[in-house]
């Protein structure tokens, strides 16, 4: 596609629950990121992919959160057992090896 | 601790003003990328710099790498409304992989 697709746009679920963010990259980025932004911040980094391997995950806040890329291409974000503190925006980006990232849109997911 | 300290975090100036925003870190960067999101959108690519020193310009903005690539500026020559926006500045740490830091951004208001 001409852009980095993010789904669902939006997203509430009950505290306990588990959630899956889908992440559809530009054809042929080689690189995937997934990022969290709470209200008024900037993006903190989670996770990183190249191709199917992931690289970094790093900045995944717990074991509840989990982050797979298993063709290289689509993405999903599992967050089990969502808690409030969970309530953010996730965004997805791609790039191709040493170009700018490129951002979807996000999910924005509520916790209640 | 911020990895990259923006400041201010908030300005808000008449249509007409000049502005500069700054983006510091204690931190060297092999490049650093400056991105305006808009509410409900993800952030978008305005410019990369790598060269220390290096000084882009995007119509009425211009964008400076600090000699030492710890540091980077953004100005705005005669602000218009449509510029508002959440400014967010971004590097790649050197042996940082592909992996962007963020900013905590600046939220920009241009009045009419």
């Amino acid at each position: 596609g001409a852009g980095v697709s993010q789904s669902p746009r939006y997203k509430v679920a009950k505290r306990g629950q588990d959630v899956a963010l889908r992440c559809d990259p530009i054809s042929g980025h080689v690189s995937l990121f997934w990022y969290q932004q709470a209200l008024g911040q900037g993006p903190e980094f989670l996770t990183y992919f190249q191709n199917e391997a992931q690289l970094d995950k790093s900045g995944l806040p717990s074991d509840r959160f989990f982050a797979e890329r298993p063709e290289g291409s689509v993405s999903t974000l599992k967050i089990q057992r969502t808690q409030q503190e969970d309530s953010a925006v996730y965004l997805c980006a791609s790039s191709f090896v040493g170009d700018g990232y490129t951002f979807g849109s996000g999910t924005r997911l509520t916790v209640v | 601790t911020q990895l990259l300290e923006q400041s201010p975090q908030f300005l808000s100036i008449q249509e007409g003003e000049n502005l500069t925003v700054y983006c510091n870190s204690s931190s060297v960067f092999s490049s650093l990328q400056w991105y305006r999101q808009e509410p409900g959108e993800g952030p978008v690519l305005l410019v990369t710099v790598v060269t220390g020193g290096e000084v882009k310009k995007l119509k009425r903005l211009t964008f400076q790498f600090g000699d030492a690539r710890k540091d980077s500026s953004l100005h705005i020559t005669a602000a218009q409304p449509g510029d508002t926006g959440l400014y967010l500045c971004a590097g790649v740490r050197i042996g940082g992989a592909q992996k962007l830091v963020f900013g905590q951004g600046t939220r920009l208001t241009i009045n009419p």
